[in-house]
This record gives structure tokens, C-alpha cells and sequence, in this order.
């Protein structure tokens, strides 16, 4: 079982949607929670960091249930410029600061 | 106010040669992680380094493969002896520690290594 899991996608939708991706984790000891995007052939740029308290930031909300193990992202009134992979990311408690990557989920809005 | 930065962004080398890729961290940073991402496969985690000292190296194949982080100048990751399945984006990110290990690691463009 892969330690981050994601939906690959793609997810289409229309300019405007609105559009929300899942992950599981697997490892309880899991500390830290991140989104990030990368567009095709880039580096990976953070998005937001993901808090059980949930947290938003303009179009983007992220919601973290450590009881289930589970991370999400929602996207509000989707532009063109949000198509990109979405990846999950977990931090492991421990003595390093390795972040575990799931393979990510392709959106591509449409015009 | 630059932020991490790898050379070169693209490498050739024939199977057999050997690879180097280097990376400066964000100013203020002194803690290194590289990743690897194979075509059509997400990130995977490498190795951590401080200043001279490997602290991860969990990740890192057991042969042909080496990190540094000297004293002075950037951190290297060696490859020798290439071979076709080392062809990948291989990423470097920096992060300031002291924060704790919350916060978020900023990666530089990447090194897009070709093995003919």
C-alpha cells in the first residue's frame, strides 16, 4: 500500500467549477500536511499547508481528518491557470523532515 | 532574494559516465533534501544533509549514488556510472529548521538528467 494516496485523473472541468481532490495516508505518525502543484516539467510549488482546524486561502480550502487519515482540497470557481497535478504531501514525525509525496491528480479546466 | 538553485537544469551522459548536480539552498537555509521523479511517477525522497553531515540517506540507491554538503559551496549529488534508469527530474528543496519540521521545503527548477 502506497503511503500517499491520490485519485490520478484527470478531473475536467469547466472554467468556474468547483472541483475537490481526496487523499489517504497511511502512516499514523504523520505530522505535517501539505498541498503542492507542479505544472508539466516544473518544480513542485507549494500551495498551502493543511491544518485539522481546516484552513482557506482565497479560492482554496484544505481540510485535514487525522481520525480517517484523510486530506482534501477544494477549488473554487476554477480559472485556466489551476490546471496543473495537485499533490498531497505528508511529513513523517521523526528526527528528518522527509516529505512523502503521493503521485498527484491532473486537473485540466476547460474553457 | 533567490530562491534555490540548481545546475545545471539539463545533463547528458552516456551510460558509464558520471553525473553531477548541484544545489545552492534559500539564503538562511541550511538544511538540504534531494528527490528523484522518474517519468509518470511522483517525487520520492532521496537524502537529507546538513552542513558536512548526512542525516537521511534512507533513500538513496546503494550503489553508484552520493551526497555532500561541504563546509563551503553547494551540495552535490554524484551519480556514477550511469545508467538508462537514472534518467529522471532530480529536485533539491532547502528548509530552515529551526523553525520546526512543519514548515514547508521550497524546491529549486530541477535537473533534468538524460542517460543515452
Amino acid at each position: 500500500r502506497k503511503e500517499v494516496e491520490q485519485d490520478p485523473g484527470p478531473f475536467n472541468v469547466p472554467e468556474g467549477a468547483t472541483v475537490a481532490f481526496n487523499c489517504t495516508y497511511s502512516n499514523s505518525a504523520s505530522q505535517s500536511f501539505f498541498w503542492y502543484r507542479q505544472d508539466c516539467r516544473k518544480e513542485p510549488k507549494l500551495l498551502m499547508s493543511v491544518y485539522s482546524s481546516g484552513n482557506e486561502d482565497g479560492r482554496f480550502t484544505a481540510q485535514l481528518n487525522r481520525a480517517s487519515q484523510y486530506i482534501s482540497l477544494l477549488i473554487r470557481d476554477s480559472k485556466l491557470s489551476d490546471s496543473a497535478t495537485y499533490l498531497c504531501v505528508v511529513n513523517i514525525r521523526g528526527a528528518t523532515n522527509k516529505l512523502i509525496f503521493g503521485t498527484g491528480t491532473l486537473l485540466a479546466v476547460q474553457p | 532574494n533567490a530562491g534555490v538553485m540548481q545546475n545545471p537544469r539539463h545533463l547528458v551522459r552516456r551510460r558509464g559516465q558520471e553525473a553531477r548536480l548541484r544545489c545552492s539552498p534559500m539564503k538562511g537555509h541550511s538544511h538540504v533534501y534531494w528527490y528523484r521523479q522518474l517519468p509518470e511517477e511522483g517525487l520520492k525522497f532521496m537524502v537529507y544533509l546538513q552542513k558536512e553531515n548526512i542525516i537521511d540517506e534512507s533513500g538513496m540507491p546503494k550503489e553508484r549514488f552520493s551526497a555532500e554538503f561541504p563546509k563551503e559551496g553547494p551540495s552535490i549529488l554524484r551519480i556514477q556510472q550511469v545508467v538508462r534508469g537514472d534518467s529522471a527530474a532530480y529536485f533539491c528543496a532547502s528548509s530552515p529548521w529551526d523553525r520546526g519540521p512543519s514548515q514547508p521545503q521550497h524546491f529549486g527548477d530541477g535537473t533534468r538528467l538524460s542517460i543515452l
